[in-house]
């Protein structure tokens, strides 16, 4: 399969936790970004890597929250403390080279605070 | 900052018919992309259709085609000769030439009838 992979699909944690989700890009595909989306919502960006560089970060993105991507392959996304608000899809999509192409994305992981 | 709007939450066709999904943006931006995204239940995100800015011809994939008015700041989709399998989400997405980022619209539901 070489399709974007993110791990795990779901999440249960309680509320205070620490969660990491993990994210495998489509292998030749240097861009990769986190969004999150809530229910009946479209996906909202979180951050964005060129490579191993962290280029973009949203304003959603919480002193709470940091994602890595350490060898410009795979990438982590890990949120501290959990909140209830936390509470939703976190998505990850990886891009290859070129202005027009598309963004690729996985499956998700569903992650629910209790 | 650039949004997308989707004024249609919900919308439903008969199987063999013909639907549009409506999508609008706001930039001032004059090099961009558009996109429409297909989300079906529990199951990843995937592309339709792309349009790039600067081409007046309107994009077609099979049975998918777009309206865009570059103007009006429009981008909606018609979908012929609709299939059961069609029913998901349907996401229209903004992408600046000039950043990385994918901006989302909130999403319409397509229901298929049989």
């Amino acid at each position: 399969d070489t399709g974007v992979s993110q791990n795990p699909r779901h999440k249960i944690t309680k509320r205070g936790q620490n969660v990491t989700f993990r994210c495998d890009p489509i292998s030749e595909h240097n861009r990769l970004y986190w969004y999150r989306q809530t229910l009946g919502q479209g996906p909202e960006f979180l951050t964005y890597f060129q490579n191993e560089a962290q280029l973009e970060k949203s304003r959603l993105l919480s002193d709470r929250f940091s994602a890595e991507r350490p060898k410009g392959s795979f990438s982590t996304l890990e949120i501290q403390r959990t909140e209830q608000g936390d509470s939703a899809m976190y998505l990850c999509a990886s891009r290859g080279q070129g202005a027009s192409t598309e963004a690729f994305f996985g499956q998700g992981t569903r992650l629910t605070v209790v | 900052a650039q949004t997308v709007t989707q004024s249609q939450p919900e919308m439903s066709v008969q199987e063999a018919e013909t639907v549009t999904l409506s999508c609008t943006y706001d930039t001032s931006e004059s090099d961009y992309y558009l996109f429409w995204y297909k989300q079906p239940p529990s199951r990843q995100m995937i592309l339709v259709i792309r349009q790039e800015a600067y081409k007046q011809q309107n994009a077609t994939e099979n049975r998918f085609s777009v309206n865009f008015q570059k103007a009006a700041k429009s981008f909606s989709l018609k979908i012929s000769d609709s299939q059961l399998g069609d029913a998901a989400m349907y996401f229209c997405a903004y992408r600046s030439n000039y950043g990385q980022n994918f901006v989302f619209g909130p999403g319409t539901r397509l229901s298929v009838l049989p």
